[in-house]
C-alpha cells in the first residue's frame, strides 16, 4: 500500500501567490516524521520543512510552511509569495520506524511546481 | 562541506554488465539509504544500513546488493544491470545526533543499454 499520496501532478501558481501543495500518508505509528524537499531541474535533493507527529505547532521555514493535520493524515505544503525560483519538484516523505529516527524513509510521487511570471 | 558525495555521476552500461555505485559522506553519520527515482514513481528506497557492517531490504531490492563495511561508505552493486535498472539513483544519509532530516548526494544517472 502506497505511504505518501501526492494527488496533484502538476501545479501552477502566479508568482507572488500562494500556493499549497497535498500530501496524505498512511502509518500505524503513533511516533513519526514529515518531510518536504524540493528537487529543482538541477537534480538535488534540498530539504525545505519537518514536522514531528507529536509537534502541536505547524512547522514553519521561512515562506514555507506545513499545515499538518494529524486526524486526517495529511501534511500539506504551503509556499507564500511564489519566486520564479520555486519552479520544481517537491516530494513529501515520511519517517516511522523508531520515532522521528526511524530507518524506514519512504517518499511519495511528486507534484512539479511551475512558476509563472 | 563535502556533505554526500557520489561516484560515478554518469554511467552507461550494457545489459549483463555489472558495476558498483560508491557513496560517501563525511558527516559521521549512522544511517545510509540507496534510492533510485523513476518519472512518476517518486524516490524508492532499494536498500537501506543503520550502522557499519549492517544492511536492510527497502523496498525495490531485487537486482541489487549493498555493503557497508566502513561506516562513511555505502556501496551499491548491480551483478547483471538489466534495462529496467536505468534510473536517477540517489544515496542519502542521517543520524539521531544531526537531527531528522536526510541529506543527499547529487545522484548517479545510470543507462543500461
Amino acid at each position: 500500500a502506497q505511504k505518501i499520496t501526492q494527488t496533484q501532478p502538476g501545479m501552477f501558481v502566479q508568482e507572488k501567490e500562494a500556493v499549497t501543495l497535498d500530501c496524505t500518508y498512511d502509518t500505524s505509528d503513533q511516533s513519526y516524521g514529515l518531510f518536504w524537499y524540493k528537487q529543482p531541474s538541477s537534480g538535488e535533493m534540498i530539504f525545505l520543512i519537518y514536522q514531528g507527529s507529536y509537534d502541536e505547532q505547524n512547522a514553519t521555514e521561512g515562506r514555507y510552511s506545513l499545515n499538518f493535520q494529524k486526524a486526517r493524515k495529511s501534511a500539506n505544503l504551503v509556499i507564500s509569495a511564489s519566486q520564479l525560483g520555486d519552479s520544481a519538484m517537491y516530494f513529501c516523505a515520511m519517517r516511522e520506524g523508531v520515532g522521528n529516527y526511524g530507518q524506514n524513509f519512504v517518499f511519495g510521487p511528486g507534484t512539479r511546481l511551475s512558476v509563472l511570471p | 562541506n563535502a556533505g554526500v558525495t557520489q561516484t560515478p555521476k554518469f554511467r552507461v552500461l550494457k545489459t549483463g554488465q555489472s558495476m558498483t555505485l560508491l557513496c560517501a559522506q563525511d558527516m559521521n553519520h549512522e544511517y545510509m539509504y540507496w534510492y533510485r527515482q523513476d518519472p512518476g514513481m517518486g524516490l524508492r528506497l532499494i536498500h537501506y544500513s543503520v550502522g557499519e557492517g549492517t544492511t536492510a531490504k527497502g523496498e525495490v531490492p531485487d537486482g541489487y546488493n549493498v555493503s557497508r563495511l566502513k561506516k562513511q561508505n555505502f556501496l551499491l552493486g548491480l551483478e547483471s544491470a538489466a534495462p529496467s535498472q536505468t534510473s536517477v539513483y540517489f544515496c542519502a544519509s542521517s543520524s539521531p545526533g544531526t537531527g531528522p532530516e536526510a541529506f543527499f548526494g547529487q545522484g548517479t544517472r545510470l543507462t543500461v543499454v
